[in-house]
């Protein structure tokens, strides 16, 4: 299996701009999750969703970033506009359906976000 | 709510010499609890879980972490280091294995 794919792998862009993060989960998983890792703030959950519906966005940290999930197999985040402290590395992460192995999340290569 | 404390920031360790990595959690409900391994420039991955069962939890490369509820602690070990367990290490518990709530983890360093 090819594992959860992010793109891109690194992002620099300039404070105001777009920003749009994508994420392919494992084939057959029905949970995805968005992280973000900071020094300062470690790994926080931003968002999750099951079966393609937003379950628990309360991470999500203001009106300029939102999460789709359009279908099983394909999950964005975007950051509108975006601002320096937004810089960070993002992981997508994807579990299976209950009763396997449910409990384990499978981590993306992250994608490592600059804004300047 | 569930919180993870993740005592020790960094644990430098000479190669072969053992290692223990401290990790509390504070829940009113019953958890399960996660080690993860970030290795640099990589995503997270398992270590070893607990969700029910034996209290000491076997994982990958050579881990394993015992589960102590009466001092709320999951504890990761290894007898012997090798520079290649440098790496970032979460801990983390989840109230109804749909979310993870991670600690700040601790950096091994192993040392030749």
């Amino acid at each position: 299996d090819a594992g959860v794919i992010q793109s891109p792998r690194h992002e620099v862009t300039e404070m105001g701009q777009e920003v749009t993060l994508r994420c392919k989960p494992i084939s057959g998983h029905n949970s995805l999750f968005w992280y973000r890792q900071t020094m300062m703030r470690g790994l926080e959950l931003l968002i999750y969703f099951n079966n393609n519906v937003p379950i628990d966005d309360s991470g999500m940290p203001e009106d300029r970033f939102s999460a789709k999930m359009p279908n099983a197999s394909f999950s964005t985040l975007k950051i509108q506009p975006s601002e320096p402290r937004d810089s960070a590395v993002y992981f997508c992460a994807s579990a299976p359906p209950g009763g396997q192995d449910t409990d384990t999340q499978y981590f993306g290569p992250g994608t490592r976000l600059t804004v300047l | 709510a569930q919180s993870v404390t993740q005592l020790d920031s960094q644990v430098p360790v000479f190669e072969e010499a053992p290692v223990e990595l401290r990790c509390n959690y504070s829940s009113s409900v019953s958890v399960y609890l996660f080690w993860y391994v970030q290795y640099p420039n990589q995503g997270l991955q398992l270590l070893l879980k607990y969700l029910s069962g034996s209290t000491l939890v076997k994982g990958i490369n050579g881990f394993e972490a015992e589960f102590n509820k009466s001092q709320t602690s999951f504890h990761l070990r290894k007898p012997s280091v090798h520079i290649s367990d440098t790496a970032e290490y979460f801990c983390a518990v989840s109230p109804n294995t749909d979310k993870l709530i991670f600690g700040t983890g601790t950096r091994l360093q192993v040392f030749p």
